[in-house]
């Protein structure tokens, strides 16, 4: 399809094992975002990706997250020892420029529902 | 500390009436704003945005204003139509200096438009 993917859909993992979301972004499209939404809270900014330039990592949670985009194309997000207030919405969105710009959005794709047992 | 904040969670409007879904900032230095709409297990999909050297932009039932001053903005849905019955969010964006662009979003407001 044409649109951000992501994948698993839905995730179920045991507290301390480790997991690994992917997103492939709309083709083209220079800028990567990875946002959460955990229950009952707004979009919590993860990761921005931008071309060659290194990546803005100011929203990761805390040293557990980690973030790669291979190519300039699909990335990963990895959680490492998962704990249960990591259960949340993880969502990719991906733009042809970086914003602010007037008429360019972010395209975000449907999320993986992760969940912490 | 919640730098975009909707103060209501939802909202209920009559079909054929102005839904008015509201939004408010603190961070000064915010220059970009967009809404975006989400269905249940979908991802948000852009509606609409203003930069903040406008006070107003039109998108067909969508209208959405700024006001600088009060650090203020809201969405205007003119008529509301059933489909419309979504969760709403608020995002602003602003140059962080270090050539990144980050999205703030609001808590959401939930909007039913009722037949």
């Amino acid at each position: 399809g044409a649109g951000v993917s992501q994948s698993p859909s839905n995730k179920v993992t045991e507290k301390g094992k480790d997991v690994e979301l992917r997103c492939d972004p709309i083709s083209g499209h220079t800028a990567l975002y990875w946002y959460r939404q955990s229950l009952g809270q707004g979009l919590e900014f993860l990761i921005y990706f931008q071309g060659n330039s290194a990546p803005d990592k100011s929203g990761l949670p805390s040293d557990r997250f980690s973030a790669e985009r291979t190519g300039g194309s699909v990335s990963t997000l990895t959680i490492q020892r998962t704990q249960q207030e990591d259960s949340a919405v993880y969502l990719c969105a991906s733009s042809l420029n970086p914003l602010p710009s007037m008429n360019t959005e972010a395209f975000f794709g449907q999320g993986t529902r992760l969940t912490v047992v | 500390d919640q730098q975009v904040k909707q103060n209501s969670p939802s909202l209920s409007v009559q079909e054929g009436r102005i839904s008015i879904l509201n939004c408010d900032y603190t961070n000064s230095m915010f220059d970009y704003f967009l809404w975006y709409k989400k269905y249940p297990a979908e991802g948000p999909t852009f509606l609409i945005s203003i930069s903040s050297i406008k006070d107003k932009n039109e998108d067909g039932r969508f209208t959405v204003f700024l006001n600088k001053s009060a650090k203020h903005l809201s969405l205007h849905i003119v008529p509301s139509q059933p489909g419309d019955s979504a969760v709403y969010f608020c995002a602003a964006s602003a140059d962080s200096g270090a050539g990144s662009y980050q999205l703030t979003f609001g808590k959401g407001t939930k909007l039913s438009v009722i037949p």
